[in-house]
């Protein structure tokens, strides 16, 4: 299948500041892709979703001016958290896809954000 | 009403039985149906894939689907220490996954 590549794997930041995570696909040019946040013990809930070259739809409940999210290029996606806080320590996967008509996802590794 | 709903589990099994996983969902619209492993503290891996009605067979998983019933399973035959792990059932109708809470299996040496 392919590849996506999700980084940082571990963050831990200090409350107030941001944090960039960056998703990849490293071997397809993905044309949409998708943020979620997995809280323990919890499926994954999608935050945004976002198309290369537009501004990503966000979920509801989902604030887009504290997760900014960034399709700038068909291979690269980025989620900002802005002004962390505690309660935003989770564990954040992107997913990926290939073509609007595709329906199967390729997951990154997936991010643990610890804010202290 | 969750859009995927999926037995809470924990799901015990001895090695080498078969572990049975269920899985419905609302919208009737669902075109695509998907069923994932997740490690604890991995990002979850994609093992099956079913878009229409009945068995689809890869190794020992055997995916299950019944449009009419709204109900998509996944079978476990000859279930390894290696299996233990969380299975996300996930659907999607236009081009957003929505994910089920997640069964988790633990096979028992």
């Amino acid at each position: 299948g392919a590849v996506v590549s999700q980084h940082p794997s571990r963050v831990i930041c200090k409350s107030g500041t941001s944090v960039k995570i960056e998703c990849r696909s490293l071997d397809f040019q993905a044309t949409t892709m998708f943020w979620y946040r997995q809280f323990p013990k919890q499926s994954l809930m999608l935050m945004a979703t976002s198309n290369e070259g537009s501004k990503a739809t966000y979920e509801q409940g989902v604030e887009k001016d504290k997760f900014l999210i960034n399709h700038a290029s068909l291979t690269l996606s980025t989620l900002t958290v802005t002004s962390a806080h505690p309660e935003d320590s989770s564990f954040y996967i992107c997913s990926a896809r290939e073509g609007r008509r595709s329906t199967e996802a390729f997951f990154g590794q997936g991010t643990r954000l610890t804010v202290v | 009403q969750k859009e995927v709903e999926q037995n809470s589990g924990p799901l015990s099994v001895p090695e080498g039985a078969i572990a049975s996983l269920n899985c419905t969902y609302s919208d009737r619209g669902s075109q695509s149906f998907f069923w994932y492993r997740q490690y604890s503290g991995k990002s979850p891996e994609l093992i099956m894939f079913i878009y229409s009605n009945g068995d689809k067979e890869d190794g020992r998983f055997t995916a299950q689907l019944n449009k009419a019933s709204q109900y998509v399973s996944l079978l476990i035959r000859d279930s390894q220490p290696s299996d233990s792990a969380t299975y996300l059932c996930a659907v999607t109708g236009d081009y957003k996954l929505s994910f089920g809470a997640g069964t988790t299996v633990t096979v028992r040496a």
